[in-house]
């Protein structure tokens, strides 16, 4: 099991540019999250899906878009790139929303550099 | 709205000895969980304890245990005989039960001198 996979590990974009980050899981779970790191700040979560063709909005989600293709991968899309979204991004993915354990699984993040 | 607070941004212990890093959260919610994640260099987040609201009995986890004060709304996490491999930046996080959304606090850096 590769557990929660994302793509690409780094990333530059110029500002005004649009760009997808993949991300893929393969342990069955029905619902996955999207979060943004930044320094000093923590994780803060910007979209998640809780089961197969639904999303909700997180905590920070203007500038985002998100697309749950199928059960195994939840995309997030960046249509106009601006410095303020220079960050590292998170997906992660956990069995069900309510679960008992919740636990959440990680990818292993994405650099986003937005100039 | 919920918050998480973890109000020491670095610490440093000495190998083999304990240390407890702390935090605090803001809720109306009774049902909940919460979490201390583990951020080593790689940046993989790693789960290291889960506690559940409802349970009064603190949780362990081999040389991982926390003191959950509900009322207080304090979760503190204690490493025992602490390890250079347990370095890393930690995560103090807050799960609601039935909206599947997660907060986290701004991280602990945790430094291990041998």
């Amino acid at each position: 099991n590769a557990g929660v996979t994302q793509t690409p590990k780094f990333q530059v974009l110029k500002t005004g540019q649009s760009m997808t980050l993949q991300c893929a899981q393969d342990m069955n779970h029905n619902s996955m999250y999207w979060y943004r790191q930044d320094p000093g700040m923590g994780l803060r979560l910007i979209y998640y899906s809780a089961s197969e063709g639904t999303t909700d909005k997180g905590e920070v989600p203007n500038g985002y878009n998100v697309s749950r293709l199928n059960k195994r991968e939840f995309s997030l899309r960046l249509e106009s790139a601006a410095p303020s979204q220079t960050s590292v991004y998170f997906c992660a993915s956990s069995v069900d929303r309510g679960a008992l354990r919740n636990e959440q699984f990680f990818g292993p993040g994405t650099r986003l550099t937005v100039l | 709205a919920q918050t998480v607070t973890q109000s020491q941004p670095e610490m440093s212990v000495q190998e083999a000895e304990t240390v407890t890093l702390s935090c605090t959260y803001d809720t109306s919610e009774s049902d909940y969980y919460l979490f201390w994640y583990k951020q080593p260099p790689s940046r993989q987040m790693i789960l290291v304890i889960r506690q559940e609201a409802y349970k009064q009995q603190n949780a362990t986890e081999n040389r991982f245990s926390v003191n959950f004060q509900k009322a207080a709304k304090s979760f503190s996490l204690k490493i025992s005989d602490s390890q250079l491999g347990d370095a890393a930046m930690y995560f103090c996080a807050f799960g609601i039960y039935n909206f599947n959304k997660f907060y986290f606090g701004s991280g602990t850096k945790l430094n291990v001198k041998p």
